[in-house]
């Protein structure tokens, strides 16, 4: 079946611009995730949303980030006034109910701040 | 703080080599232990390991968790050059961890033909 998709696949934007960003998780999966992995460095958790529940938040680096999601579909991670160190991949996951730890990974968003 | 740390950071070897890879992690409330390929940007899921010294194994690639020593080794034998990639290693944790995975800073496997 049809895994994560994300879109677009590459954005490069000027500083100060506000960037949006999409992740399709997998058709079922009520989990949905998003992480940050900068040049040469491991993933960074952002944030996390399970079914209609308040989304975990807490991975957010600072009040310029922002993500929504509607019921158990698409997501969508804002980055408001982008800063140079904004510039990273930026991944989303899914997972099914019943195995949140097995993570299914989209081919991410490289993102470049000029 | 959690954290998850990998070694060797990087590693080249020649086809039909064997490789070791390592995973340490200190973390509260530990639930289970994730290897993932990342070969381009997408990170493919390999193995979870929940129980302490049972082998997952797959293929060439085999897995196993020590819960006492706090670690897991991602083993690949007779390597191909399909096989050169980022390994990462993740942890889940249960209780108000949330369900987000910490990752390692992974390992760079190069497999010259």
């Amino acid at each position: 079946g049809a895994g994560v998709s994300q879109s677009p696949s590459n954005k490069v934007t000027e500083k100060g611009k506000d960037v949006e960003l999409r992740c399709d998780p997998i058709s079922g999966h009520t989990a949905l995730y998003w992480y940050r992995q900068r040049l040469g460095q491991g993933l960074e958790f952002l944030i996390y949303f399970q079914g209609n529940s308040a989304p975990d938040k807490s991975g957010l680096p600072s009040d310029r980030f922002s993500a929504e999601r509607t019921g158990e579909s698409v997501s969508t991670l804002t980055i408001q006034r982008t800063q140079q160190e904004d510039s990273a991949v930026y991944l989303c996951a899914s997972s099914p109910l019943r195995s949140t730890d097995t993570q299914y990974f989209g081919p991410g968003t490289r993102l470049t701040v000029l | 703080e959690d954290k998850v740390v990998q070694s060797p950071l990087s590693l080249v070897v020649h086809e039909g080599d064997t490789v070791t890879l390592n995973c340490s992690y200190e973390v509260t409330n530990f639930r289970s232990l994730l290897w993932y390929k990342q070969e381009k940007k997408a990170p493919t899921f390999l193995f979870m390991l929940t129980s302490s010294g049972i082998e997952k194994k797959s293929g060439r690639l085999s897995s196993i968790l020590d819960k006492k020593e706090l670690f897991s080794i991602l083993n690949i034998t007779a390597t191909q050059t399909g096989d050169s990639a980022i390994y990462l290693c993740a942890v889940a944790q249960g209780g108000n961890a949330g369900n987000m995975l910490t990752f390692g800073g992974g390992t760079r496997l190069m497999v010259k033909p």
